[in-house]
């Protein structure tokens, strides 16, 4: 099984509001990704856990706050965003276990499609 | 210079037809090479990974790397509509956490006729 779950699905929210995104697998990967992708561009990268740690904070503004409670859940908290902010959001898991090639490949889950009004 | 390049179509073929992809990358320290296939609204699916220069065959699909000219390419042999999407090639380093920073290309859109 190569399944990441994200929801919500769809997130509509104004420029005031706090909301967050949540990601799970159960594969046993110990690296987790936060990407964020804009139409007809590829995925951006915005954060990176290894083993429940912030490894990789891609300049992303504050507005975006990601927490790692356990190594199966990725939370993307949001607050005070802007429509420039607008886009699909997507997580991503990996084994990043040492030994073996193909550790590194990230399996995608199927996205949150944020707007921001 | 982008470290990944890709043509981001959009590419149409026939319906049977053999669907060509390619990138080329310019930072000769890349060692993973993966191709995803990403429909409208959806999150990208792996359809390849690959390590080694030369060929690997899954079903329709065959990756194709050569690290001395830099270049990797996706054929996708008897194409169907439900082919028709975008298609990313993607390459990685590994860190010492045995994690990989995924450099895209633009993506080609695919687009089947039947």
């Amino acid at each position: 099984d190569t399944e990441v779950t994200q929801t919500p699905k769809h997130l509509v929210m104004g420029m005031t509001n706090k909301k967050s995104l949540k990601c799970e697998q159960h594969m046993g990967h110990r690296a987790m990704y936060w990407y964020k992708q804009k139409a007809k561009k590829p995925p951006e990268l915005m954060f990176v856990y290894s083993y429940e740690k912030l490894s990789i904070n891609e300049s992303v503004p504050s507005r975006f706050s990601p927490e790692c409670p356990n190594s199966s859940l990725l939370n993307l908290h949001l607050h005070a965003l802007q429509p420039e902010d607008s886009a699909l959001y997507l997580c991503a898991s990996s084994q990043a276990r040492s030994g073996g090639r193909g550790r590194d490949t990230q399996y995608f889950g199927p996205g949150t499609r944020l707007t921001v009004l | 210079q982008k470290e990944v390049e890709q043509d981001p179509g959009p590419l149409s073929v026939p319906e049977g037809a053999i669907v060509s992809l390619n990138c080329t990358y310019s930072n000769s320290a890349f060692q993973y090479f993966m191709w995803y296939r990403q429909y409208s609204r959806k999150g990208p699916e792996l359809l390849m990974y690959t390590y080694s220069s030369g060929n690997k065959e899954d079903g329709r699909f065959t990756a194709q790397v050569d690290k001395s000219s830099k270049y990797i390419s996706l054929f996708i042999r008897d194409s169907q509509p439900s082919d028709s999407a975008t298609y990313l090639c993607a390459m990685s380093v590994l860190t010492t956490d045995s994690w990989g920073k995924l450099q895209f290309g633009a993506g080609t859109q695919v687009v089947v006729t039947p």
